[in-house]
């Protein structure tokens, strides 16, 4: 049964540190998605990339996150610094994608980020 | 511009009553998808359905049925005999065809009471 994993599943951190979140998309998919749910704003798409690229991270704050993809089974989202406005619930999420296609989307457990 | 409305933000039922819940979407792209997830009190995100455009059929899956009518841009989602495992967020979600950005709904908590 293939799913996606992320790590931490938990973070408790303090303001101004560094968080790295880690996702193992499901081997073969080639899009990995990166979102944030918050009880104000619900499910929040931040940064989405395709056989590792990104091709969209419109949705993520510029100047404290980043998002990459070192290789296909690994993608990563820091936030530097943290402030107490980023405690959310991130979800990665991977699909197969070809250009013109809409594949359904597989979420992982999420990460649970508390900055205090 | 394309959204999402379930306007039931919460529901409440006995265990074995039936139970629908509403999505309503909005878009202009004659190609695109709908989709149900299911968000337990664990936390994530399980797929239950995806359906395009072009199939209005409606789908049934156990005691999971959901109803697809273009007429009303309505996608609903029918709990049969509902159990107490059945309580979660659920929500209903649009991507346009060939697109990736997927459009949530606020979702609908739905509590099954023993």
């Amino acid at each position: 049964d293939a799913r996606v994993t992320q790590t931490p599943r938990h973070k408790v951190t303090e303001m101004g540190q560094e968080v790295t979140m880690r996702c193992q998309p499901i081997l073969g998919h080639n899009t990995v998605f990166w979102y944030r749910q918050t009880m104000m704003q619900g499910l929040e798409l931040l940064a989405y990339f395709r056989n590792r690229a990104p091709l969209d991270d419109s949705g993520m704050p510029k100047d404290r996150f980043s998002a990459e993809m070192p290789d296909a089974t690994l993608a990563t989202l820091k936030i530097q610094p943290s402030e107490p406005r980023d405690s959310a619930v991130y979800f990665c999420a991977s699909a197969t994608i070809v250009w013109g296609s809409t594949d359904t989307q597989y979420f992982g457990p999420g990460t649970r980020l508390t900055v205090l | 511009a394309q959204k999402v409305t379930q306007a039931q933000t919460e529901i409440s039922v006995v265990e074995k009553e039936d139970v629908t819940l509403d999505c309503v979407y909005e878009t202009r792209d004659t190609t695109y998808y709908l989709f149900w997830y299911k968000q337990p009190p664990s936390g994530e995100l399980v797929f239950l359905i995806r359906r395009n455009s072009f199939d209005e059929q409606n789908e049934i899956s156990g005691r999971y049925s959901w109803n697809f009518q273009k007429s009303t841009s309505s996608f609903n989602f029918t709990i049969t005999a509902s159990q107490v495992v059945d309580s979660a967020v659920y929500f209903c979600a649009l991507i346009r065809g060939g697109g990736f950005k997927t459009i949530f709904g606020a979702g609908t908590r739905l509590f099954v009471k023993a």
